[in-house]
């Protein structure tokens, strides 16, 4: 069973329109950590944030802001005011346990913003 | 600050070639790791490294990969002989001294074996 699932495959909306992205993640332990990573077309491997099982508030940094929802086993990510340079891959992750570095990837979710 | 250093950032080789990537970690930071990123596989982890000694090879694909990290600023993965199917973007990561604590990655090594 997958583990973290990434149900859009691609979006694509129009420059200055906020977007979602979904992350559904599926574990047994009460101590995980989730991640969001951004890989624009350059190719790098951007890390945008990282939260903890236990930290349920949302985040807000800039026009990026995350929900989490352990109710729904959420960890959503909303860009607003979408720009063109946010055109790239996004990538959720999990990390499962008190002390385990591997990371489960979702399949990604492709972002086109158009101008 | 200087992020995870990769080396070269594209490599195209021949079939049976030696093929060796190079990474640099963050400074301070006591892990490291390699992964592999193909269109069908997604990000696969190779092998992790923790104070340079490696702990978990079990995602190294078959004995024609190899992978050291001789200091704490220095690890390289080889690939002998190389064959077309390794062709992927190789990261590596590194992070501070805790498990769970956030991987940083480098730019990526683009390989192509003809």
């Amino acid at each position: 069973a997958q583990k973290v699932t990434q149900a859009q495959t691609e979006i694509s909306v129009v420059e200055k329109e906020d977007v979602t992205l979904d992350c559904v993640y599926e574990t047994r332990d009460t101590t995980y950590y989730l991640f969001w990573y951004k890989q624009p077309p350059s190719g790098e491997l951007v890390f945008l944030i990282r939260r903890n099982s236990f930290d349920e508030q949302n985040e807000i940094s800039g026009r990026y802001s995350w929900n989490f929802q352990k109710s729904t086993s959420s960890f959503n990510f909303t860009i607003t005011a979408s720009q063109v340079v946010d055109s790239a891959v996004y990538f959720c992750a999990l990390s499962e346990g008190d002390s385990n570095y591997q990371l489960i990837w979702g399949a990604g979710t492709k972002l086109i913003i158009k101008p | 600050d200087a992020g995870v250093i990769q080396s070269p950032r594209h490599e195209v080789t021949e079939m049976g070639q030696e093929v060796t990537l190079r990474c640099k970690p963050i400074s301070g930071h006591n892990s490291l790791f390699w992964y592999r990123q193909t269109m069908m596989r997604g990000l696969e982890l190779l092998i992790y490294f923790n104070n340079n000694v490696p702990i978990d090879d079990s995602g190294m694909p078959e004995d024609r990969f190899s992978a050291k990290m001789p200091n704490a600023s220095f690890s390289t993965l080889k690939i002998q002989p190389s064959e077309p199917r390794d062709s992927a973007v190789y990261f590596c990561a590194s992070s501070s001294d805790r498990y769970t604590d956030t991987q940083y990655f480098g730019p990526g090594t683009r390989l192509t074996v003809l």
